[in-house]
């Protein structure tokens, strides 16, 4: 079935530096992408939709200059984390429509952790 | 504002028992609902989706809907140690089928 990967699974980072989160939908193209954060014990909050070929658009709240969203071909997303803290320290997940009826596919997750 | 509110718990049952998980959303205009469950650490996983009134069983979990009331629930039959985790209630609330998600119910089956 569609599958949708996510990379990588862990990833430390020292503070101030960026870090680049992929997402990419393995036999289905995906216009639209969404990427969710979830601190420990917190459900998912939606940031951002990502949008092939355009720009994404960011919920209330969500720095668009520090979660750079690059939507660049119909099978990867990229979040890219700048300037990276302690506090975006999270859980990191994408997800994207399926091709057909209301299926919804989510990645694997990615654990962020800024040191 | 789109909300999706689930009871709080934390949910404890003891095996075989029925758990049973309530959520209500604030967008009357909503068509489709889902139930995730999440482990902890690992990405949700869909249980059951529902898109009309009424009741839709899939083996021993059952989601009813109400959108009169704007009230969606999941049932767990014959609950079992392995059904431990968070139950996430979520609504399809724009129109690129993105997710609003409740703050989840952490549900403990006791052996």
């Amino acid at each position: 079935g569609a599958v949708v990967s996510q990379h990588p699974s862990r990833v430390i980072c020292k503070s101030g530096t960026s870090v680049k989160i992929e997402c990419r939908s393995l036999d289905f193209q995906a216009t639209t992408m969404f990427w969710y954060r979830q601190f420990p014990k917190q459900s998912l909050m939606l940031m951002a939709t990502s949008n092939e070929g355009s720009k994404a658009t960011y919920e209330q709240g969500v720095e668009k200059d520090k979660f750079l969203i690059n939507h660049a071909s119909l099978t990867l997303s990229t979040l890219t984390v700048t300037s990276a803290h302690p506090e975006d320290s999270s859980f990191y997940i994408c997800s994207a429509p399926g091709t057909f009826g209301n299926t919804i596919y989510f990645g694997e997750g990615s654990w962020l952790t800024v040191v | 504002q789109k909300e999706v509110e689930q009871n709080s718990g934390p949910l404890s049952v003891p095996e075989g028992a029925i758990a049973s998980l309530n959520c209500t959303y604030s967008d009357r205009g909503s068509q489709s609902f889902f139930w995730y469950r999440q482990y902890s650490g690992k990405s949700p996983e869909l249980i059951m989706s529902i898109y009309s009134n009424g009741d839709k069983e899939d083996g021993r979990f059952t989601a009813q809907l109400n959108k009169a009331s704007q009230y969606v629930s999941l049932l767990i039959r014959d609950s079992q140690p392995s059904d431990s985790a968070t139950y996430l209630c979520a609504v399809v609330t724009g129109s690129a089928r993105q997710l609003t998600f409740g703050s989840g119910t952490q549900l403990t089956v006791l052996p």
